[in-house]
């Protein structure tokens, strides 16, 4: 079974960098599609990215491309999502997500529980 | 970009009545690329259905999804209580992903 375990929660203040995590476990973590979903207080999902930890190729949403970073270390079968300088509007619930073994055109049938990032003065 | 608009906002109904939930797209896909999400509050989304009509793994069977090109609908055949929640659609044929604004299904 697929799980993906993200980091906790997190406080920060504009104009500084994060970088949280999500561990994948119960597979071959370097053979599925790892990515990040983002749930703005109150609003609907937004893809921002995904990545194949076989060979660190990423794509992203027009909307995140500059704006975020997806990586992975396959060492510890974890993928990342790192911010450079932060804003107030990226106050959010980040969830991992995979869309497990069908491969890149598939739904994102696992989830992770979700990382609350809060950025406030 | 697809954009992908739900309607309703809101649907309020009662346990046992029938639920029908609308997806259109802003052009045409293969239904094989189009998914239904449910989310209750304070948890992740789960995947509901996939390839238009898919159920996944564990969903009941009153879940059941149609449609093709622009079109596409979640129907809840008999709604148990714990069915009422936010409905998000999703395409996941072309780049970027995108999901629908959600649906709300609240208790009358």
């Amino acid at each position: 079974e697929v799980q993906l375990v993200q980091s906790g929660a997190a406080v920060k203040k504009p104009g500084e960098s994060l970088k949280i995590s999500c561990m994948g476990s119960g597979y071959i973590f370097s053979t599925y599609w790892i990515g990040w979903v983002r749930q703005m207080p109150g609003k609907g999902l937004e893809w921002m990215a995904i990545i194949y930890p076989g060979d660190s190729h990423a794509r992203y949403s027009p909307s995140f491309q500059g704006q975020v970073t997806i990586s992975v270390d396959k060492s510890i079968s974890t993928a990342y999502l790192q911010w450079r300088s932060l804003k107030a509007s990226d106050t959010a619930m980040y969830y991992c997500v995979s869309p497990g073994r069908d491969g890149y055109n598939s739904p994102f049938d696992s989830w992770g529980q979700g990382t609350l990032v809060t950025v406030s003065s | 970009e697809i954009v992908l608009t739900q309607s309703p906002d809101t649907l309020s109904l009662s346990p046992g009545e029938r639920a029908t939930l609308s997806c259109r797209a802003s052009q045409s896909f293969s239904n094989i690329y189009l998914a239904w999400y449910q989310q209750k509050p304070g948890q992740a989304p789960r995947l509901l259905l996939y390839a238009a009509s898919s159920r996944a793994t564990g969903i009941p069977d009153r879940f059941s999804g149609s449609g093709s090109g622009t079109d596409f609908t979640l129907t809840i055949s008999r709604l148990e209580p714990e069915d009422f929640a936010v409905y998000y659609c999703q395409q996941y044929g072309s780049s970027p992903r995108t999901f629908g604004q959600g649906t709300r299904l609240e208790i009358k």
